[in-house]
């Protein structure tokens, strides 16, 4: 059983590029969130989906863009990367609204520069 | 709007040694109360949880905590630390009728042989 995988684990951006990162899981989980890390400001929510076609916005939305096609993909786009960009990008998912709490992806470490 | 705070950057304790760190949140209605632990490059994993019922709450590797409605306290707690667990902690909130989980800062937690 994968869980949740992100792809890539790593990442340099120049400025102004575009990119998408990667978030599947397998445990048939509806409910599915993008968060950023960054040092010493804990999880910020980005983007979030309860079901395949419904996203909504988090936190932290602007710059970045998701779709929900089925309901193991839920990938994040970054469009213009910007420098405060720079962060380490988390995926999860929950059954419904994670009462037993959230399943992680092992992140992906994203540089823009 | 919900919130968590760890006053805590940093916990240093000997091996053998009590551990705790620290947490209080503001949240409207009933709190759901989660501890995440995370290990370096590693994405985060799901430790406890509190919904209702017994205020003390057990959770995996010997990890406990009890959570205090009158003093909006949910404090990590292990009798006998190892320095296995020497990681970053994490304490979120969300409340009872939403799904959006809302995080701290972390604690780095350092455990000394």
């Amino acid at each position: 059983n994968a869980g949740v995988t992100q792809t890539p684990k790593f990442r340099i951006l120049k400025i102004g590029q575009s990119m998408t990162l990667q978030c599947t899981q397998d445990m048939n989980h509806n409910y599915m969130y993008w968060y950023r890390q960054d040092p010493g400001m804990g999880l910020k929510l980005i983007y979030y989906s309860v079901g395949a076609g419904i996203t909504d916005k988090g936190e932290v939305p602007n710059g970045y863009n998701v779709s929900r096609s089925t309901t193991e993909d839920f990938p994040l786009r970054l469009e213009l990367a910007a420098p405060s960009q720079t962060s380490v990008y988390f995926c999860a998912s929950s059954l419904n609204r994670g009462d037993y709490g959230y399943t992680f992806g092992s992140g992906t470490r994203l540089t823009v520069v | 709007a919900q919130s968590v705070a760890q006053p805590e950057d940093q916990v240093n304790v000997a091996e053998g040694n009590p551990l705790t760190v620290k947490c209080t949140y503001s949240v409207s209605g009933n709190p759901y109360l989660f501890w995440y632990v995370q290990y370096p490059n590693r994405g985060l994993q799901f430790l406890l949880k509190y919904i209702t019922g017994d205020n003390l709450v057990k959770g995996s590797y010997g990890f406990e905590a009890e959570f205090n409605k009158s003093q909006t306290s949910f404090h990590l707690k292990k009798p006998s630390a190892l320095v296995s667990d020497s990681a970053l902690y994490f304490c979120a909130v969300r409340p009872s009728n939403d799904y959006k989980l809302s995080f701290g800062a972390g604690t780095t937690v350092t455990v000394r042989a």
